[in-house]
């Protein structure tokens, strides 16, 4: 079965500063799409970030970028110049591209963020 | 902000009693999904719809019913409610089965 991997169950970051989180995931497909997802405490569950499987650039959004590795099958979340407003949940998601939508989820990891 | 809306918000049952939760989308997309969410996980897939009355089972799928009569209207039930059934219920709604999954608000159920 797919497994996702969030090793981190809590991070710390300065605000200004820049954190990573770390995801891991085991698949044995060659198809596949990864996100991130935040879940502040409102419990809203917000996309972050997308990335393709078959893109090899990573991808970023505003502050947000990802360090997909396929091969080491590693899809870390940074995130440059923190905010408060960044405080949240933080899940990892993988689902199979020839998937009707069972989205595998990672169990997360709280960010908070000192000011 | 994609328009999802779940009912009721809040809702504390009794052990064995029916439970009904709606999921209601103004996208027309065509993929609408039920999870859960416990401490210590991430959300769990429990029924999934592709399309009006077709559905299918998720990971935790035990315990729960669901049906779907028009595009918009996703509904969840719990026929005997059971306190290990108590959780944060979450709808979501993608236009395909890869496509980026967009969540509703959330419908917290306690039941005693």
């Amino acid at each position: 079965a797919q497994t996702v991997t969030q090793s981190q169950p809590e991070m710390s970051v300065q605000e200004a500063e820049t954190v990573t989180l770390s995801c891991t995931y085991d698949t044995s497909e060659s198809d596949y799409y990864l996100f991130w997802y935040k879940q502040p405490p409102s419990r809203q569950m917000i996309l972050v970030i997308r990335q393709e499987a078959y893109k090899q650039q990573n991808a970023t959004e505003n502050r947000f970028s990802v360090n997909f590795q396929k091969a080491a099958k590693s899809f870390s979340l940074k995130i440059s110049d923190s905010q408060l407003g960044d405080a949240a949940m933080y899940f990892c998601a993988w689902i199979n591209g020839g998937s009707q939508g069972n989205l595998i989820f990672g169990k997360g990891t709280k960010l908070s963020v000192k000011p | 902000d994609a328009g999802i809306t779940q009912s009721p918000r809040h809702k504390v049952t009794e052990t064995g009693t029916p439970v009904t939760l709606r999921c209601h989308q103004t996208e027309n997309h065509r993929y609408m999904y039920w999870y859960r969410q416990d401490p210590g996980h991430g959300l769990r897939l429990i029924h999934y719809s592709y399309g009006v009355k077709d559905t299918d089972k998720g990971e935790v799928s035990d315990g729960y019913s669901v049906s779907r009569s028009k595009t918009e209207d996703f509904l969840l039930t719990l026929e005997s409610a059971t306190s290990s059934q108590t959780s944060v219920y979450f709808c979501a709604i993608s236009p395909g089965g890869t496509d980026t999954q967009y969540f509703g608000p959330g419908t917290r159920l306690t039941v005693l």
